[in-house]
């Protein structure tokens, strides 16, 4: 149980294009989820954290109009990549926690990785 | 606030010896901690977590932790290396309201010497 998954896992993309990244849990409803970045050999970073159904809460340094969270869905969240460009390449890592189950537990996706050309 | 310092950012081990990863924490309310696992290209899988309970907390893969409150610490061994456990290892402090808020080390790379 607790099986987060997204997709897709690696995508290339041009500059100025954007990306869109699903984060979903498999078997739990998802109250609260998690979007990190990860820069090769570098720690996770939180960019931001979405309630179901709330705007996402950012981190400080993250432009929010940039990465576009939506939460939806008790399963499904979105980070949308905007006009990416190289310096947006990265691991993105999405993880997800419920109330209802394990409420001390981040449960983490398999991460996207992003590069942008 | 809350952090993790991570000591080390490359450990080599040889096969079968001792793992010791160390994790410092500072935390201004009782904290959680979790130390989880990183294979090249995959998200992170907890190995082992303690949320106030007993201070030796066993893990996974034959991996535990000890908490300790008077240095503030919370290392990570495995009295024996295989080479499976040749990974990237992540602490992470976490306060107590919740699984909010996660904050990471730097992550301690692994190697084990056949």
């Amino acid at each position: 149980g607790a099986v987060v998954s997204q997709h897709p896992s690696w995508v290339i993309c041009k500059s100025g294009t954007s990306v869109k990244i699903e984060c979903r849990s498999l078997d739990f409803q998802a109250t609260t989820m998690f979007w990190y970045r990860q820069f090769p050999k570098q720690s996770l970073m939180l960019m931001a954290t979405s309630n179901e159904g709330s705007k996402a809460t950012y981190e400080q340094g993250v432009e929010k109009d940039k990465f576009l969270i939506n939460h939806a869905s008790l399963t499904l969240s979105t980070l949308t990549v905007t006009s990416a460009h190289p310096e947006d390449s990265s691991f993105y890592i999405c993880s997800a926690s419920s109330l209802g189950r394990a409420s001390l537990e981040q449960f983490f996706g398999p991460g996207t990785r992003l590069t942008v050309l | 606030a809350q952090s993790v310092t991570q000591l080390g950012s490359h450990v080599s081990v040889s096969e079968g010896a001792l793992v010791l990863l160390r994790c410092n924490y500072s935390s201004s309310v009782p904290p959680y901690l979790f130390w989880y696992v990183q294979y090249p290209n995959q998200g992170l899988q907890l190995l082992l977590k303690y949320t106030s309970a007993a201070t030796l907390v066993k893990g996974i893969n034959g991996f535990e932790a000890e908490f300790k409150k008077s240095e503030t610490s919370f290392h990570l061994t495995k009295p024996s290396a295989h080479m499976s456990d040749a990974a990237e290892y992540f602490c992470a402090v976490s306060d107590q309201t919740g699984a909010n808020n996660l904050f990471f080390g730097t992550g301690t790379r692994l190697t084990v010497i056949p």
